[in-house]
């Protein structure tokens, strides 16, 4: 049962575009919803993280967007790069969960210039 | 300030042997947490240890354990290996069991052959 759902599995965007990536999830107990960027031979490294008390988180160029009606958290990169080229994974865990973080399947995402 | 330190970076290994995997967490960190990232797929949580005290298990076959000696490091030992075995593992250490502060290694590149 995958507890995790991420789409797009690949995404394409040119310099300067919006990238979108979207995720659901079937837990309502999950109150931690992170986004990972790996780069390869690297391990993820955290980008931004939203707690289901706020509907909306933003840093620099990257923003969450949380909707817990409908179980469904995306992460939204403004101005994309060429340099954001990479794998882009979003995960939840539970509090008491002894750190387990449940991880999508991973979107590759490439800027193009 | 050094990040988490795993070693080694690749390793070959025939079915059947057994592996050991090492992890440096950061220093301060006392929760040590493993994940099993097969390609292509969002990395699955194996253990975590805090306090040299396992506090948390994945669904994984007994054949793969895990210690935590009282500096904090750890070592994930892994015994008759498949060659389903053969993934990216990544060690990650946080201040304290939640997942929210988790800093992840660049991992071990394990193949079975």
């Amino acid at each position: 049962q995958q507890q995790v759902k991420q789409s797009p599995q690949s995404l394409i965007v040119q310099k300067g575009g919006i990238s979108i990536i979207n995720c659901a999830y079937e837990n309502t107990a999950f109150d931690y919803f992170p986004w990972y960027q790996q780069f390869p031979g690297k391990g993820p490294a955290l980008l931004i993280a939203i707690r289901p008390d706020v509907s909306e988180k933003k840093e620099g160029r990257f923003t969450i967007s949380f909707n817990k009606s409908a179980k469904q958290f995306s992460l939204h990169i403004m101005d994309s790069q060429p340099g954001d080229s990479a794998t882009y994974f979003c995960a939840a865990s539970k509090e008491g969960s002894q750190g387990n973080l449940i991880f999508g399947k991973g979107t590759k995402l490439s800027v193009k210039p | 300030d050094a990040g988490v330190t795993q070693s080694p970076t690749h390793l070959i290994k025939t079915r059947g042997q057994q592996v050991t995997l090492r992890c440096s967490p950061i220093s301060g960190h006392k929760s040590v947490s493993w994940y099993q990232q097969v390609l292509g797929q969002g990395p699955q949580f194996i253990f975590q240890y805090y306090e040299k005290e396992e506090r948390g298990r994945g669904n994984f076959p007994d054949r793969f354990s895990a210690r935590q000696f009282p500096n904090y490091s750890s070592e994930l030992n892994v015994n008759a290996l498949l060659l389903g075995d053969s993934a990216l593992y990544l060690c990650a250490s946080s201040l304290g069991q939640g997942a929210a502060s988790y800093t992840f290694g660049s991992g071990t590149r394990l193949t079975v052959v």
